[in-house]
């Protein structure tokens, strides 16, 4: 079945770094991505992951993806006030066809 | 280059109405598709076209439904109205390449009283 879990919240200070997880159950999912979305703004995608990978850096940010356990996780690294955000998980089975979402992790980061 | 852009950006509307909402694709996008996103929830797929012809449709009855124009502008159209359909609808465009991202619009909140 599709279904792809998240944790609510996550806190952090100003500076360090925020590990968000997500879980899902769909083995056969071929491409899993982080989107950030701002209140009155739409979906922004952050970073993707092909299944066949298990890590990707892309400048603060870092996707581990374990496979076997269909654990996904982002790291933001120098976590910055700008990063407060609602952060989804989606997978998808192809390119560009449907995206499975999570509920969405909120990021409060204080100074 | 023009983002996704959606219209109107708010709605308000009564139980059994029914409901018209409006999207420009990205330029030189020829797909679009469309989300729902309920209050607190990550969007849910409802439908997706390409070239004009429904590509692909998720979980919702057959009062959501869609047009995709030779511009590769879209509409989504919901009848009978219910409560639970007060959401904000997403529309992002791609174009079948590389990656293929899709590239989302700031989204219509439609409520239903």
């Amino acid at each position: 079945g599709e279904d792809v879990e998240q944790s609510l919240f996550l806190s952090v200070r100003e500076g360090d770094s925020s590990v968000i997880n997500c879980t899902y159950t769909d083995s056969s999912s071929t491409y899993l991505y982080w989107y950030k979305q701002e209140p009155g703004a739409g979906l922004q995608l952050l970073t993707y992951i092909f299944s066949n990978m298990d890590m990707k850096q892309d400048q603060r940010l870092t996707v581990l993806l374990n496979k076997k356990d269909k654990h996904l996780s982002l790291r933001i690294a120098d976590t910055q006030t700008g990063d407060s955000a609602i952060y989804f998980c989606a997978e998808s089975y192809n390119q560009g066809g449907k995206l499975i979402f999570g509920q969405g992790t909120e990021l409060s980061v204080k100074p | 280059e023009t983002g996704v852009t959606q219209s109107p950006t708010h709605l308000i509307k009564t139980r059994g109405q029914q409901v018209t909402l409006r999207c420009s694709s990205q330029s030189g996008h020829n797909t679009v598709s469309w989300y729902q996103q309920a209050l607190g929830q990550g969007p849910q797929f409802i439908f997706q076209y390409y070239r004009e012809e429904e590509n692909g449709r998720g979980n919702f009855p057959p009062r959501f439904s869609g047009l995709q124009f030779p511009n590769y502008s879209s509409e989504l159209n919901v009848n009978a109205l219910e409560l639970d359909d007060s959401a904000l609808y997403l529309c992002a465009s791609s174009l079948r390449t590389g990656l293929n991202e899709q590239f989302f619009g700031p989204g219509t909140r439609l409520t239903v009283l």
